[in-house]
């Protein structure tokens, strides 16, 4: 298996612009995990999706971020507009739960500027 | 809500010596996880435990969780600079959906 894949690995865009970020699990993984990470505030969890249903979504940040995942191969976070405060690496993780003890596989994450 | 705390946050040494890594909780969990983490790439799994008090190796790595399952410990022998890196733990309280991850140890292993 290729592993989590996700684009782009780069992201450079101007205030106000907006961003999408795309991620492929891993094939038969059923939950998909968005994250950000700063210096200052770590690895956070921004949601988390079972089967493609969004399960627990109070880690984003506000209303401007959204997430989709409309099928078991593919999800998408956006960001509209984007701020300078939003710069960060944005990771997608996938599992498979069911004797799996919540072990995460990671993509490589897409790093995002935000002039 | 859970919260992880790993100690030290940072830990820079030279080649060859040992080190142990922390990470505590007041809550139990059902498994705790480590992952490394190498600039530009995303976390990668080394480890789960899951048992009280189980100890498991990978190579120069020993890893232990807690009699209590509410902390574990990474102990790395005769470290080299292929060790550095950001050592993260993550707990779970339930054995479906998330996981908590502690802020890290970053670790520099200078040759």
């Amino acid at each position: 298996d290729a592993g989590v894949i996700q684009s782009p690995r780069h992201e450079v865009t101007e205030m106000g612009q907006e961003v999408t970020l795309r991620c492929k699990p891993i094939s038969g993984h059923d939950y998909l995990f968005w994250y950000r990470q700063t210096m200052m505030r770590g690895l956070e969890l921004l949601i988390y999706f079972n089967n493609n249903v969004p399960i627990d979504d109070s880690g984003m940040p506000e209303d401007r971020f959204s997430a989709k995942m409309p099928n078991a191969s593919f999800s998408t976070l956006k960001i509209q507009p984007s701020e300078p405060r939003d710069s960060a690496v944005y990771f997608c993780a996938s599992s498979l739960i069911g004797g799996a003890h919540n072990e995460q596989f990671f993509g490589p994450g897409t790093r995002l500027t935000v002039l | 809500t859970q919260l992880l705390e790993q100690s030290p946050q940072f830990l820079s040494i030279q080649e060859g010596e040992n080190l142990t890594v922390y990470c505590n909780s007041s809550s139990v969990f059902s498994s705790l996880q480590w992952y490394r983490q190498e600039p530009g790439e995303g976390p990668v799994l080394l480890v789960t435990v899951v048992t009280g008090g189980e100890v498991k190796k990978l190579k120069r790595l020993t890893f232990q969780f807690g009699d209590a399952r509410k902390d574990s410990s990474l102990h790395i022998t005769a470290a080299q600079p292929g060790d550095t890196g950001l050592y993260l733990c993550a707990g779970a309280e339930t054995n479906a959906g998330k996981s908590t991850f502690g802020d890290g140890t970053t670790l520099t292993v200078k040759p």
